[in-house]
């Protein structure tokens, strides 16, 4: 079983839809959370941090639930400047940390 | 305020040679981490450099080793290169302490070897 798991889509949807991406997690340690966008030959830039009482900005909604090992990131109104992949990301650690990355999920926004 | 920087962009070796890849960490930040990306996958985590130290490793083989500077810049050296090394190989940079542990990537450095 893989440390960080994503559904690899691709995900084809309108612009104007709701999109939600799932993200589920298995070591017990991990400490840190985070949502990375990647767009093609370029590198991960992180999109937003992600806490147990959730946290949003503008359009995007990240959560975390700790008990299911499980993240989520909702993108509302998606734009056609969405189309990426989005990685989830597990730092497990802390003080000397090991970062898992999700395979990813590709997303793409169409007119 | 410098981002994370790279260099070589690109690099093209035969195999069994070996290679030396380098990165800037942001300004303000002490911990580099390397990744390498192969085509279609999540980045993998090789090693994470603090205080001229290893401080975590990933599965990676021997022949991945780094060093890293009193001015926090590092390096990471591939020797004995294969195939299977081509990928793009990025470099990451946090401030140690800092919860949550956020980092910031450089551009990378795209190996392919021959």
């Amino acid at each position: 079983r893989k440390e960080v798991e994503q559904d690899p889509g691709p995900f084809n949807v309108p612009e104007g839809a709701t999109v939600a991406f799932n993200c589920t997690y298995s070591n017990s340690a991990s400490q840190s959370f985070f949502w990375y966008r990647q767009d093609c030959r370029k590198e991960p830039k992180l999109l937003m941090s992600v806490y147990s009482s959730g946290n949003e900005d503008g359009r995007f909604t990240a959560q975390l639930n700790r008990a299911s090992q499980y993240i989520s990131l909702l993108i509302r109104d998606s734009k056609l400047s969405d189309s990426a992949t989005y990685l989830c990301v597990v730092n497990i650690g802390t003080g000397g940390f090991k970062t898992i990355f999700g395979a990813g999920t590709r997303l793409f926004v169409k007119a | 305020d410098a981002g994370v920087t790279q260099s070589p962009t690109h690099l093209i070796k035969t195999r069994g040679q070996q290679v030396t890849l380098r990165c800037s960490p942001k300004s303000g930040h002490d911990t580099v981490s390397w990744y390498q990306q192969a085509l279609g996958q999540g980045p993998q985590f090789i090693f994470q450099y603090y205080e001229e130290e290893e401080r975590q490793r990933g599965n990676f083989p021997d022949r991945f080793s780094g060093h890293q500077f009193p001015n926090y810049s590092s390096e990471l050296n591939v020797n004995a290169l294969l195939l299977g090394d081509s990928a793009l190989y990025l470099c990451a940079s946090s401030l140690s302490g800092r919860v949550p542990d956020t980092q910031y990537f450089g551009p990378g450095t795209r190996l392919t070897v021959l």
